[in-house]
């Protein structure tokens, strides 16, 4: 079984800066992968960030980085220069090759 | 390319009645989720399909839930007979095949069972 927690229900940062949102995952698969989604109030799951976990290169994706800590079982992501269309509920997603095991999710404030 | 389409938007019902929503993948993805998304939490997966087959559906409330895709293309979810516990979105979501593919999603059906 697979478990994800987000420990931060609400961020909140200004125009900008940067932010990091926490995860961590508990997984009996040796294989797996781990997902950052982004949910704005639309309701529109989108990727931002895929990292497999056999990878030990951190995956980036322009603003967007993840620090991978395998023995920690922590993945967490950090926005860089913070935008206001990155305002969005945060999920993180552990997958052992098949269906996405979703943490509750992190609301993030963007202010001006 | 067109992304995963979800039908309808919105749905209310009154409790004990059946509703059924559809969706129909990216083309050519083999494979296809419906979650369960209740206000304040995340995505909870109901049933995974491979093409027409059933990959796993141990979360599927079966009394009352059903999924079908006959033709591995296009799914049908539906709710028989509907309880107050069901208001939720309903996700669907598609990925070319297994092993930590990305899944995207469409934008779901939100219902509300008074």
């Amino acid at each position: 079984a697979q478990t994800v927690t987000q420990s931060q229900p609400e961020m909140s940062v200004q125009e900008a800066e940067t932010v990091t949102l926490s995860c961590t995952y508990d997984t009996s698969e040796s294989d797996y992968y781990l997902f950052w989604y982004k949910q704005p109030p639309s309701r529109q799951m989108i990727l931002v960030i895929r990292q497999e976990a056999y990878k030990q290169q951190n995956a980036t994706e322009n603003r967007f980085s993840v620090n991978f800590q395998k023995a920690a079982k922590s993945f967490s992501l950090k926005i860089s220069d913070s935008q206001l269309g990155d305002a969005a509920m945060y999920f993180c997603a552990s997958s052992g090759g098949y269906a996405l095991n979703f943490g509750k999710g992190t609301s993030l404030l963007v202010t001006p | 390319e067109a992304g995963v389409a979800q039908s309808p938007r919105y749905k209310i019902i009154e409790k004990r009645q059946s509703v059924a929503f559809w969706c129909n993948p990216i083309s050519g993805h083999a494979t296809l989720y419906w979650y369960q998304q209740i206000l304040g939490q995340g995505p909870k997966l109901l049933i995974q399909f491979q093409n027409n087959g059933v990959v796993d559906d141990s979360q599927l409330p079966k009394d009352r839930f059903s999924a079908e895709r006959l033709k591995g293309v296009d799914s049908t979810l539906k709710i028989q007979p509907a309880k107050l516990e069901d208001s939720a979105v309903y996700l669907c979501a598609s990925s070319i095949g297994t092993g930590g593919e990305t899944q995207y999603f469409g934008p779901g059906t939100r219902l509300l069972v008074l």
